[in-house]
């Protein structure tokens, strides 16, 4: 069946450093992604999405590309600010109009 | 728009109680959906609905049930609860086919923390 996998965190930065977070999906054919962000307390918010292969998709200083090679969707930002801290999800659309989602990986920025 | 609402925020049961969750969405949404979240396992699907009065298992469906009498309510339902159904529950929505590309995007609600004691 379709799965994410995703870069285990927790991931802590200092503020304004490089953001990396990893994901690689499995399934048939290639299916629309998205990255989900939760800000403490909150639920999932959409963060940004590509529906085909080479589509970039971008949002908050936010991007990732949809590498259709390797399935993956690596989620980068250049400069992290403490408001970045949250729990991100990637996630990938599966059969008919089911989402299948990663593990999550908590960012913590400190000032 | 308050978007997605849930009810409660907050519950505690003790093994073999009773309670519905309810989930309101004022988008008109055809799709909604019930997840759980649970540490290091990200969100699982337990049921979903495509319109008003039909419903669907996902992943996780043992031990619910589900109802949707009213487009904008998702109803979850936990006859006897079970401390492995201890979790965070999300409710979410989204377009139906008629919403083209967006009906990909849910729409999340804040959840809902349950203990199973």
């Amino acid at each position: 069946g379709n799965s994410v996998t995703q870069m285990e965190g927790p991931v802590t930065l200092s503020e304004e450093a490089f953001l990396t977070i990893n994901c690689t999906y499995t399934a048939t054919g290639y299916p629309s992604l998205f990255w989900y962000v939760q800000y403490p307390g909150e639920g999932l918010q959409l963060l940004l999405k590509a529906t085909k292969a080479d589509d970039k998709g971008s949002n908050k200083g936010f991007e990732a590309t949809y590498r259709k090679e390797t399935t993956s969707f690596h989620l980068e930002k250049g400069s992290v600010q403490v408001s970045d801290s949250a729990v991100y999800f990637c996630a990938g659309r599966g059969s008919a109009r089911q989402l299948t989602f990663g593990s999550g990986t908590q960012l913590t920025v400190l000032p | 728009n308050a978007g997605v609402t849930q009810t409660p925020k907050f519950r505690v049961l003790k093994t073999g109680q009773s309670m519905t969750l309810l989930c309101a969405q004022d988008m008109n949404h055809e799709y909604m959906y019930w997840y759980r979240q649970d540490p290091g396992m990200g969100l699982r699907l337990i049921h979903y609905s495509v319109g008003e009065g039909t419903t669907a298992k996902g992943e996780v469906p043992d031990g619910y049930n589900v109802s949707r009498l009213k487009k904008q309510n998702f109803l979850l339902g936990l006859e006897s609860a079970a401390p492995s159904q201890t979790s965070v529950y999300f409710c979410a929505s989204s377009y139906g086919l008629a919403g083209g590309p967006r009906q990909e995007t849910q729409y999340f609600g804040p959840g809902t923390r349950l203990l199973v004691l």
